[in-house]
């Protein structure tokens, strides 16, 4: 139990649609991040923000889109669907106060098809 | 590019045995690993991690070693158990980005 909520966990959208998919982390988790894994991969950094604020990007196009909230919830938006964005999405949250420890606590993920 | 490398996609091993799992980095300013598992459906979970000013750190059946020379880290499970069979992701960051890249993954099987 990570702490770590994500909704929805399964969706299913058709090429050119948009989608939001949110998640809640841990409080005093300042810092959220999300990642795509496309199967048979690696989770691959979509973006990361802090106090609200983006503060660092993956090699992903301006159609994925983020927002942060002060209640440490937060959304991944994807714009104009593509088949490739087909992926389990997680959302990662980073203690940042105090020590670094550096873990990232992840949800349960929110699988993306299109269609 | 890919800055970090798990050479091996599956790994079979006896129940008891030991397991060890390989992890290669190219970039140099990644100063902190992690080790993941996941199981399917299911979110990664954080197994332990290690920083650039260690080259071992330990927590139960798990150990992880770092050898900076040769940019390589591996995890060794002792004694494994079935319940151990997962994919495990190896991943590096520079500590000041929190960004963190990720392996391709190792699918371990223990067989009991």
């Amino acid at each position: 139990e990570t702490g770590v909520t994500q909704s929805p966990t399964h969706l299913i959208k058709t090429r050119g649609q948009q989608v939001t998919l949110r998640c809640s982390s841990q409080s005093g988790h300042n810092t959220v991040s999300w990642y795509q894994q496309a199967l048979g991969q690696g989770p691959q950094f979509i973006f990361q923000y802090y106090r609200e604020e983006e503060n660092g990007r993956g090699n992903f196009p301006p159609r994925f889109s983020g927002l942060q909230f002060p209640n440490y919830s937060s959304e991944l938006n994807v714009n104009a669907l593509e088949l490739d964005d087909s992926a389990l999405y997680l959302c990662a949250s980073i203690l940042t106060a105090g020590a670094y420890t550096g873990e990232l606590f992840f949800g349960e993920g929110s699988r993306l098809t299109v269609l | 590019d890919q800055q970090v490398k798990q050479n091996s996609p599956s790994l079979s091993v006896q129940e008891g045995r030991i397991s060890i799992l390989n992890c290669d980095y190219t970039n140099s300013m990644f100063d902190y690993f992690l080790w993941y598992k996941k199981y399917p459906a299911e979110g990664p979970t954080f197994l332990i991690s290690i920083s650039s000013i260690k080259d071992k750190n330990e927590d139960g059946r798990f150990t992880v070693f770092l050898n900076k020379s040769a940019k390589h880290l591996s995890l060794h499970i002792v004694p494994s158990q079935p319940g151990d069979s997962a994919v495990y992701f190896c991943a590096a960051s520079d500590s000041g980005t929190y960004k963190y890249i990720f392996g391709t993954g190792t699918r371990l099987k223990v067989l009991a």
